[in-house]
């Protein structure tokens, strides 16, 4: 069984300060993890995903399998970055993602 | 491109009454999925088809639910007879299967309040 878990529902942060939200996921083969965002009245949109290893809007993200986690970072928040994100798992040649129950971001200005 | 396209865009309907949610998804995509979102349990996938064949149907709650795809360019997620506890945001979502980046690519959604 493949479980995707987001501790925080909601996360508060200062406008400058670093984030991070926390992604931890069980499954038994190897996984491939995914960052999904929905920025208001927008749709649900990918990310990023751990094997394209880059860095978008200045998020990171790194596959720890020793930890199994998947934690999204971004050093310095901005305004723009509030909105609900969702880590997502997909088994290794499975079309099927299993998502979290999401984490939604709020920079405070 | 439109992208994937959901109607109706909201639903409001009483207990008992039979709803039937409408997904395009995007042209050459052979992948569809469903999704229920709700505060409590996120994104829930209830259904996914490849090549308009249902391939996994676990998340289905019960058999109030069904899900068809006649053709691959459109599908159908309906209730009947819907609940209370049936209100949420369903999505459906569209991907290329086995392609090289596979990405998942969703529509607006249809939020669903059941009366």
């Amino acid at each position: 069984a493949q479980r995707v878990t987001q501790p925080e529902k909601l996360l508060s942060v200062f406008k400058g300060a670093p984030v991070e939200l926390k992604c931890n996921y069980s499954y038994s083969g190897s996984p491939e993890l995914f960052w999904y965002v929905q920025y208001s009245r927008q749709r649900l949109q990918l990310l990023l995903r751990h094997i394209s290893r880059e860095s978008i809007k200045g998020f990171t993200a790194d596959l720890n399998k020793g930890e199994t986690s998947f934690h999204l970072k971004k050093p310095f928040a901005q305004e723009e970055d509030s909105a609900m994100y969702y880590c997502a798992l997909r088994g290794f040649g499975n079309e099927k993602l299993t998502f979290g129950t999401g984490t939604r971001l709020t920079i405070i200005p | 491109d439109a992208g994937v396209i959901q109607s109706p865009r909201h639903e409001v309907t009483e207990m008992g009454q039979e709803v039937t949610l409408r997904c395009k998804p995007i042209s050459g995509h052979n992948s569809l999925f469903w999704y229920r979102q709700t505060m409590m349990r996120g994104l829930e996938l209830l259904i996914y088809f490849n090549n308009n064949v249902p391939i996994d149907d676990s998340g289905m709650p019960e058999d109030r639910f069904s899900a068809k795809m006649p053709n691959a360019s459109f599908s159908t997620l309906k209730i009947q007879p819907s609940e209370p506890r049936d209100s949420a945001v369903y999505f459906c979502a569209s991907s290329v299967a086995g392609g090289p980046v596979n990405e998942q690519f969703f529509g607006p959604g249809t939020r669903l309040t059941v009366l």
